[in-house]
């Protein structure tokens, strides 16, 4: 079984931009999660995604947002980018709807500059 | 939401010797458990999990232990290895309780094996 593939593995951005990431889960895999990772905050949750339905939301600003697929696969956007932004994205999927074994992508490092 | 915190930050063992991370949670009403591993440069995995109807769950070397009543869970690594280095992340559901939630995850713990 193939895992949890996320595209690009880099990016290299400039504040002000827009950038949008893409997930692909595990297959038979319906939910899919974003975190976003980084040396100070550690891995924080920013949404998650269930047959096409955000079921949950983390603390982060609107410029952050996702959607997903008919196919499961997902895309997460970020509109405006700050220096602040500059994180590695995870995304993960699931069997089930909510947290429970979470299997990770190897995430996309974002740098903006 | 959930405060799930994480000690030590940073864990030093001799090869062979054993590891306890420990992590506090918030709400009562917690009752899923997960503990993740992340080795350099490479994603988290899930490495066991525990709910809160369990009070011990063990795989091989590792074991996980939940005190509901003090509101705090440990992993335990025993006769640990070099493979074993990696930071380790705990979390706890938020809502907790919930049908559908997010993980609160602890800030990590960089456990390092000297052989």
């Amino acid at each position: 079984k193939a895992g949890v593939t996320q595209t690009p593995r880099y990016l290299i951005k400039t504040r002000g931009q827009q950038v949008t990431l893409s997930c692909s889960p595990i297959s038979g895999h319906r939910s899919v999660s974003w975190y976003q990772q980084t040396p100070g905050q550690g891995l924080q949750f920013l949404f998650e995604y269930f047959s096409e339905t955000q079921r949950n939301k983390g603390n982060f600003p609107g410029r952050f947002s996702g959607r997903q697929f008919s196919n499961s696969r997902s895309e997460m956007n970020v509109s405006t980018l700050e220096l602040g932004d500059s994180a590695l994205y995870l995304c993960a999927s699931s069997e089930n709807a909510g947290g429970e074994k979470l299997f990770f992508g190897s995430g996309t490092q974002l740098s903006v500059l | 939401g959930e405060n799930v915190e994480q000690h030590p930050s940073t864990l030093s063992v001799q090869e062979g010797d054993s590891a306890v991370i420990k992590c506090t949670y918030s709400d009562s009403a917690s009752n899923y458990f997960p503990w993740y591993k992340q080795e350099l440069g490479k994603r988290p995995q899930l490495i066991i999990d525990i709910r809160s109807n369990v009070g011990e769950k063990k795989d091989q070397r590792i074991a996980v232990t939940l005190n509901k009543t003090a509101k705090h869970f440990s992993l335990h690594i025993t006769e640990t290895q070099p493979e074993d280095s990696a930071v380790y992340f705990c979390a706890a559901p938020y809502p907790p309780g919930a049908g559908s939630y997010q993980l609160t995850f602890g800030k990590g713990t960089k456990l390092s094996v000297i052989p």
